[in-house]
């Protein structure tokens, strides 16, 4: 299958701090998501990338769709301790397959 | 409304039983998804549904058969698992199988096989 990295694999950051993770494919997407997983729960989406390019912000998340069609990233600016979880990115190919990235596991301090 | 419910949320059975898990959505949605999760990984996928039939099968093992009787509704039929079947089950649904439409989740059904 389809193989994305994503980084970092976890990070501690202090309460109130911004937080960027990536993800990158060798293959090209038509769609970027990114979901966030709290412990025994069902991922939630958070944002949705259609174009490359494009620039999204959910609130305190902003995320990108890269130009190259294969990497995207996330932002959380001004953390809070309910930022805490998992989160993945996945890239969808046009037969709606989803393919996660491992996962960035956040932890806030507060 | 984006809600995908899931029940049983935890299941506890042994390797000669047979249980289900149901999942269940009213958001009109066409495509259905089941997922299977191991601690600390991201989500593999099991099976898709559109339009109630079959579409994909990532080559799971016939003790999990899915079923989807209605639009709404996606079982999961388990029999004769191994303890290394367990993990969180996650349903999702999508408007369609294509490939701009998004996937909901549930929140899952965390199995355990004695």
């Amino acid at each position: 299958g389809q193989q994305l990295n994503q980084s970092p694999q976890s990070m501690f950051i202090q309460e109130g701090e911004d937080v960027s993770m990536n993800c990158t494919s060798s293959s090209i997407f038509n769609t970027w998501l990114w979901y966030k997983q709290d412990p025994g729960e069902g991922p939630v989406l958070l944002i949705a990338l259609y174009k490359a390019g494009e620039l999204t912000s959910n609130g305190r998340l902003t995320a990108q769709f890269g130009i190259t069609r294969k990497d995207s990233f996330l932002n959380i600016s001004a953390s809070i301790p309910s930022d805490v979880g998992i989160y993945f990115c996945a890239g969808q190919t046009g037969a709606n397959n989803l393919f996660f990235g491992t996962g960035t596991r956040l932890t806030v301090i507060p | 409304d984006t809600e995908v419910t899931q029940t049983p949320k935890h299941l506890v059975m042994g390797m000669t039983n047979k249980k289900s898990l149901k999942c269940e959505q009213h958001m009109g949605h066409r495509a259905m998804y089941w997922y299977k999760q191991k601690a600390k990984k991201p989500p593999e996928l099991m099976f898709v549904y559109s339009y109630e039939k079959l579409s994909i099968n990532e080559s799971v093992p016939s003790r999990f058969s899915p079923e989807c009787p209605n639009s709404s509704l996606l079982n999961l039929h388990l029999h004769a698992l191994q303890p290394e079947d367990s993990a969180l089950y996650l349903c999702a649904s999508s408007q369609e199988d294509r490939g701009t439409d998004t996937q909901y989740f549930g929140p899952g059904t965390r199995l355990t096989v004695l």
